[in-house]
């Protein structure tokens, strides 16, 4: 597509559980974010992949929250054992080089019971 | 850190009148971009304007344009001849040049358009 997708679009999960959250970006963008979104508030800055590698990952706010992109594309966020507190909207964004504009996709809203 | 304040939680204006956003920022760094998104109710957000921090000229996309004062660190966006479609949340951010480039967003503003 011409856009950054991410799947699901909801994921209601029961506390304890894990999860995955994917993100496809725009073909041929090398810079990867994930930022999370809680209800009423902006979005706050996750993690940030340059190519495979996660060059700045300071926004993570424990260790039970883990991302990947294995081939420089596709990109996976994972959380285990979730909270309820890890309810929120979890938005990924793409940009061709690092410093240009970030194209966001749709989120993936996620439900911790 | 930088931290991005809007001081209006909800704005509502009339279709075809000029609205003003506020957006008022704090940081060390000289060199920067700062950023209006908008957020409809479909998640996806949207770029709206760019500004960059050493153009001392005022961005503007057709009836979307900022004021842009750097001493006071004030980023205010202004929409003129609003139309039923700017009903969105519209968020404010920053993005300095060095490191991983990432957005830091303010709470955002509800923008209402009545018709």
């Amino acid at each position: 597509g011409a856009g950054v997708s991410q799947t699901p679009s909801n994921k209601v999960t029961e506390k304890g559980k894990y999860v995955e959250l994917r993100c496809d970006p725009i073909s041929g963008h090398t810079a990867l974010y994930w930022y999370r979104q809680s209800l009423g508030q902006g979005p706050e800055f996750l993690i940030y992949f340059q190519g495979t590698g996660a060059a700045d990952d300071s926004g993570l706010p424990n260790d039970r929250f883990f991302a990947v992109r294995p081939e420089g594309s596709v990109s996976t966020l994972k959380i285990q054992r979730t909270e309820r507190g890890d309810s929120a909207v979890y938005l990924c964004a793409s940009s061709f080089v690092r410093g240009n504009e970030q194209f966001f996709g749709p989120g993936t809203r996620l439900t911790v019971l | 850190a930088q931290t991005v304040t809007q001081s209006q939680p909800e704005m509502s204006v009339q279709e075809a009148e000029t609205v003003t956003l506020s957006c008022t920022y704090d940081t060390s760094e000289n060199n920067y971009y700062l950023f209006w998104y908008k957020q409809p109710p479909s998640r996806q957000m949207i770029l709206v304007i760019r500004q960059e921090a050493y153009k001392q000229q005022n961005a503007t996309e057709n009836r979307f344009s900022v004021n842009f004062q750097k001493a006071a660190k004030s980023f205010s966006l202004k929409i003129s001849d609003s139309q039923l479609g700017d009903t969105a949340m519209y968020f404010c951010a920053f993005m300095k040049l060095e490191g991983a480039q990432k957005l830091v967003f303010g709470q955002g503003t509800r923008l209402t358009i009545n018709p």
